[in-house]
């Protein structure tokens, strides 16, 4: 299948620290998506990136779509104990998402 | 407005017994998606369905489960003569419409299900 690979798979940092996860296709992307999911919850949409380029914020969060639109990146500064979770970036294709395989995130104080 | 519900939250089933789990979308919405989630992994899709129709099951395991989205009523999943590999987290999710670009589809809480 065509998988969307993320990295890393898992990621620990002191409170105030930055934080980036890293997707890639194998395959040319219309559109990425991201998603967040807390421990023991459901996936929350975060974000959606259609433009090759493009880069969107969100507060802390910055949200960057390769010019290939073949990899992605989300980036958290100064990251906060509200921030922990595992964060997935999502490929939509037809009416199907293929989800990457993930980054959990945990934040110590 | 309530987001989409699913039900039970927890279900414990004995091996060889069947699961069901129910799942209505938002308000509006007609697209209803089924996908499971095992520890430490992924969401995986499962099926995408519309009022009395399945339009794509590719990710169905082919025996033992099934999906339906009646005409009225919610969306059901049914997993018969459950075995120990199908202890997940089963997500619905929901939609309006679908385009080519990709829609965002709403995730309900999921429905954690361990067989013992």
């Amino acid at each position: 299948g065509q998988q969307v690979m993320q990295i890393p798979q898992y990621q620990h940092v002191q409170e105030g620290e930055d934080f980036t996860t890293y997707c890639n296709s194998s395959t040319t992307l219309s559109n990425i998506q991201w998603y967040k999911q807390r421990p023991g919850g459901h996936p929350v949409f975060l974000i959606q990136l259609v433009k090759s380029g493009e880069v969107k914020k969100q507060k802390r969060l910055t949200f960057q779509f390769g010019e290939a639109k073949k990899n992605s990146s989300l980036h958290i500064t100064a990251t906060q104990t509200t921030d922990v979770g595992t964060y997935f970036c999502v490929k939509g294709g037809g009416n199907k998402l293929t989800f990457g395989t993930g980054t959990q995130l945990k934040v110590e104080l | 407005n309530a987001g989409v519900m699913q039900n039970p939250r927890h279900l414990v089933r004995r091996r060889g017994q069947e699961a069901r789990l129910r799942c209505s979308p938002m308000k509006g919405h007609s697209h209803v998606y089924w996908y499971r989630q095992l520890p430490e992994e992924g969401l995986k899709f499962m099926v995408y369905l519309q009022k009395e129709n399945i339009i794509d099951e590719s990710g169905m395991p082919k025996e033992r489960f099934s999906a339906e989205f009646p005409k009225e009523g919610p969306s059901i999943l049914r997993i018969q003569q459950v075995v120990r590999g199908d202890s997940a987290a089963y997500f619905c999710a929901s939609s309006p419409t679908t385009d080519r670009s990709g829609n965002t589809i709403y995730f309900g809480e999921g429905s954690w299900l361990t067989v013992v």
